[in-house]
């Protein structure tokens, strides 16, 4: 599968526990993003990477949030003290580095987050 | 205001109806602009670029105006499977690339 790959795909937690999701990106694409979908919304920006390097972060990441991407390939994102409020899709994308303009990017099939 | 702002759905429309979908954006800076496809419990996936001077891709037309600020989606003789949420999408620039998602808008095509 040369797509974006998202682990796990569904994850129920309690509150206050933390929880880390993994996503690996097309192997060429230097670029990779984070998202975060909520129901009857559309995806929301959280952070994105070029290569290791953090380069964005959303307001919505509070400090309860950590995003890394060792080696510019895999990233984690980590979510420490649940909340109900995190209940939501969180997913992954990648591009290439050119030619976002035309083709946009491809996304991952996501992680849904339950906290209870 | 939202950066992204979509007609806020839903539509009900009986198999082989034309289909149109209005979106805004407020920053006109904005460079780049698409029209994402998703699925029930699925990831967005891209249907199709919008490029200045409008575009077709088979059923599907997307225009967009940049003096209006205004982008569209126009689906010709729908089918079943076109049902879905259809997300108006921007990228405001940069060299970050980060798209900006409108809430979306449902379509159910009916039999």
């Amino acid at each position: 599968d040369t797509g974006v790959s998202q682990n796990p795909r569904h994850k129920i937690t309690k509150r206050g526990q933390n929880v880390t999701f993994r996503c690996d990106p097309i192997s060429e694409h230097n670029r990779l993003y984070w998202y975060r979908q909520t129901l009857g919304q559309g995806p929301e920006f959280l952070t994105y990477f070029q290569n290791e390097a953090q380069l964005e972060k959303s307001r919505l990441l509070s400090d309860r949030f950590s995003a890394e991407r060792p080696k510019g390939s895999f990233s984690t994102l980590e979510i420490q003290r649940t909340e109900q409020g995190d209940s939501a899709m969180y997913l992954c994308a990648s591009s290439v580095g050119t030619g976002e303009a035309n083709y946009g990017y491809t996304f991952g099939s996501g992680t849904r987050l339950t906290v209870v | 205001r939202k950066e992204v702002e979509q007609d806020p759905g839903p539509f009900n429309v009986p198999e082989g109806a034309t289909v149109a979908f209005n979106c805004t954006y407020s920053n006109s800076a904005s460079q780049s602009f698409f029209w994402y496809r998703q699925d029930c419990r699925k990831e967005p996936k891209l249907l199709m670029s919008v490029y200045s001077s409008g575009n077709e891709d088979g059923r599907f037309t997307a225009q967009l105006n940049r003096a209006s600020q205004y982008i569209s989606l126009l689906i010709r003789d729908s089918k079943l499977s076109d049902s879905a949420t259809y997300l108006c999408v921007v990228n405001r620039g940069g060299s970050n690339y980060k798209l900006t998602f409108g809430k979306g808008t449902l379509l159910t095509v009916n039999p």
